[in-house]
């Protein structure tokens, strides 16, 4: 059963800082990963789609990476600013309908 | 704008009451899905929906109904039988695939009294 962690659960920065958020997945059969934010009480708005033959995706200061093999994806941030405080979900499609979600990372980036 | 929405944003409901939550899309996708999101847990996936007078079942169905009987809404029923039904309810749809994008809508926070 695939399940999908993201770790810390909750991160704070001082404003100009670059930042690594990670994802690990336990089946490494995926068809894509996909990242999203979520202002607080919001719905979800997609950030990055990497394919599974991708290794990266790249829109303006996000990149995240994906390794299948070790079942791991990361969202880096660069020179991360106020408005980048929200909650990061990782989300996995294996094919089908279904996608498995992680709980999320809460970041938050101090003024 | 094409989008998603739903209605309302917050619902309470007595103990007992069935409540209907409303998901309409016009970006003319025919998949369309409802997810369950409770505090500190990854989004939980109800019911979906490929087209049109389909829907399958997702990994928590247990005291919730769907109908879709137009292309662009796929309306929620959190029944009494649902013991726990306290959360917040997303609507997402996708393209036909179900490994395409996700558009969501805004959500809707129900809580029983």
């Amino acid at each position: 059963k695939q399940e999908v962690t993201q770790i810390p659960a909750a991160l704070s920065v001082p404003e100009g800082e670059n930042l690594v958020l990670n994802c690990s997945f336990t089946d490494s059969a995926i068809y894509n990963l996909q990242w999203f934010r979520q202002d607080p009480g919001k719905g979800l708005t997609s950030l990055l789609l990497i394919q599974s033959s991708q290794r990266e995706q790249t829109s303006g200061r996000l990149n995240a990476s994906l390794d299948k093999s070790s079942g791991r994806s990361t969202l880096y941030i660069a020179a991360s600013q106020p408005g980048d405080s929200t909650t990061y979900l990782c989300a996995v499609h294996t094919g089908g309908f279904k996608t498995i979600f992680g709980a999320g990372t809460r970041l938050f980036v101090k003024a | 704008d094409g989008g998603i929405t739903q209605s309302p944003k917050y619902l309470f409901r007595k103990e007992g009451q069935n409540v209907t939550l409303s998901c309409e899309q016009n970006l003319n996708h025919d998949a369309m899905y409802w997810y369950r999101q409770d505090p500190g847990q990854g989004l939980r996936l109800i019911y979906y929906s490929q087209i049109v007078n389909d829907f399958q079942k997702g990994d928590i169905a247990e005291g919730y109904s769907v109908s879709r009987e137009k292309k662009e809404s796929f309306p929620l029923t959190v029944t009494s039988a649902q013991k726990n039904p306290t959360a917040f309810y997303l609507c997402a749809s996708s393209m036909g695939k179900g490994t395409d994008t996700q558009y969501f809508g805004p959500g809707t926070r129900l809580t029983v009294l």
